[in-house]
């Protein structure tokens, strides 16, 4: 099983609306957890990171963890043209300081 | 401050050739990576350096070598460079500890033909 596993397949959702990503992880210790956008052609940029269960919130931005459940989810709403791009799940197994990065989610804003 | 920069943007190789990839960061971070992604395939470690003065192999590190120089930079070195090799190469670094952030490189572009 993968570290960190993103689910498969472009997502694309309306202007305005709610796009919600999920990411599954394997390392019950892991401690912390990163959201990162990437346009096509760039690097990736930080938008979220959260270690503790529950919600965290920043503008537009919600990201979730569920440490018993080992997923961790991201909630962008009221979607804009600009959050087009793909998205990428990292998660810090513990134990040192490396990140384990799952494959990435296309998220594609309609107008 | 240019965070963490990389060089050359753009490379083609001929197989077998050998090139170094540069990347310095300005953040006074300790730590730093280098990563591969390719389609499909995600971000894929190459080697790290938790420190200077420290090197580690990370998932995909057949056919890379490094060196942390200073603090500041770490290179990536192809001694004979294959088709395989063709990727986006990305540097990163961050502080140090577990819950802190990666900060990443533009990325350098690398075909070998």
């Amino acid at each position: 099983q993968k570290e960190v596993e993103q689910n498969s397949g472009p997502l694309s959702v309306p202007e305005g609306a709610i796009a919600s990503l999920n990411c599954t992880y394997s390392d019950r210790g892991s401690q912390s957890f990163f959201w990162y956008r990437q346009y096509s052609g760039k690097s990736p940029e930080l938008i979220m990171f959260i270690y503790s269960n529950g919600d965290k919130e920043d503008g537009r931005f919600t990201a979730q963890l569920n440490k018993a459940s080992q997923y961790v989810s991201l909630l962008i709403r009221d979607s804009q043209p600009s959050d087009s791009a793909t998205y990428l799940c990292a998660v810090n197994p513990g134990g040192n300081n490396r990140l384990a990065f799952g494959k990435g989610n296309q998220v594609v804003v309609i107008p | 401050n240019a965070g963490v920069t990389q060089t050359p943007k753009f490379q083609v190789l001929k197989t077998g050739q050998s090139m170094t990839l540069q990347c310095a960061q300005d953040m006074n971070h300790n730590s730093m990576y280098w990563y591969r992604q390719d389609p499909g395939m995600g971000l894929r470690l190459i080697y790290y350096s938790a420190s200077e003065g420290t090197t580690d192999k990370g998932e995909v590190p057949n056919g890379y070598n490094v060196s942390r120089l200073n603090k500041r930079e770490f290179s990536l070195r192809l001694e004979s460079a294959a088709p395989s090799q063709t990727s986006v190469y990305f540097c990163a670094s961050s502080k140090a500890g577990v819950k802190d952030t990666q900060y990443f490189g533009p990325g350098t572009r690398l075909t070998v033909l």
